[in-house]
């Protein structure tokens, strides 16, 4: 059964920075592409980033560029997002979600739980 | 910037069937953007429903379809159920390793 579960959130203040990871199991880790996805509070999915098998290639969502970093360590079935000069509006639940290839592109088909991630002073 | 554009909120009565959409603030949606739905009941983590356009993920019920339809993307509901009504998003791959998600759709079943 293919489980990802997130850790590391809560509450920094604006300015600070935060370590998510997500602990993955049930499949060959290392083969799937992975993404992170955020939702603020009473809002929609937004993506965040996303990272390739070996972590070679990784790619950002405007919003994030420059002060979020993706990587992954196939050792340990972790994903990692860095987060750091965090602001008010990246409060949100962020899930970790691994990607399927089919048809030429990598797609989220597994969801984790999520971690809440507040940002305030 | 590209927005990607879903219906406020929408009702089905029990056992209908109802077409959500996805479309974009500039362009037609076509299968090379390789439109995926979700479904996420509050509270709860999204679930995968339909990715690249009309692939049903594990153990998602044949009522749920998707679709191309005219400029958009479609996903069409048949038979609505009570656990049905949740939200609904639509992503869209942007090129260069981006995605974009729509606002979401509430569906009510009443």
């Amino acid at each position: 059964e293919v489980q990802l579960v997130e850790s590391g959130g809560g509450l920094v203040q604006p300015g600070g920075s935060l370590r998510l990871s997500c602990t993955a199991s049930g499949f060959t880790f290392s083969s799937h592409w992975m993404h992170w996805v955020r939702q603020a509070p009473g809002k929609g999915l937004v993506w965040v980033s996303r990272v390739n098998g070996d972590g070679s290639d990784t790619t950002y969502a405007d919003s994030v560029k420059g002060r979020f970093t993706i990587s992954r360590d196939n050792a340990k079935n972790t994903l990692y997002l860095q987060m750091n000069s965090l602001r008010a509006e990246d409060t949100a639940v962020y899930y970790c979600a691994r990607a399927v290839y089919d048809k030429g592109v990598h797609v989220v088909d597994y969801w984790g739980q999520g971690t809440l991630v507040t940002v305030s002073s | 910037q590209t927005v990607v554009t879903q219906e406020p909120s929408f009702s089905v009565s029990p056992g209908g069937t109802v077409t959500l959409t996805c479309g974009l603030s500039s362009g037609s949606v076509s299968t090379s953007y390789y439109p995926s739905w979700y479904q996420q009941t509050p509270g709860q983590a999204p679930r995968t429903l339909i990715y690249n356009t009309n692939t049903r993920s594990s153990g998602v019920p044949d009522r749920f379809s998707g679709t191309i339809l005219g400029n958009k993307a479609a996903l069409t509901i048949t038979g609505a159920q009570a656990d049905d009504e949740c939200d609904y998003y639509c992503v869209l791959y942007m090129g260069s390793g981006t995605w974009v998600f729509g606002g979401g759709t509430k569906v009510t079943v009443l």
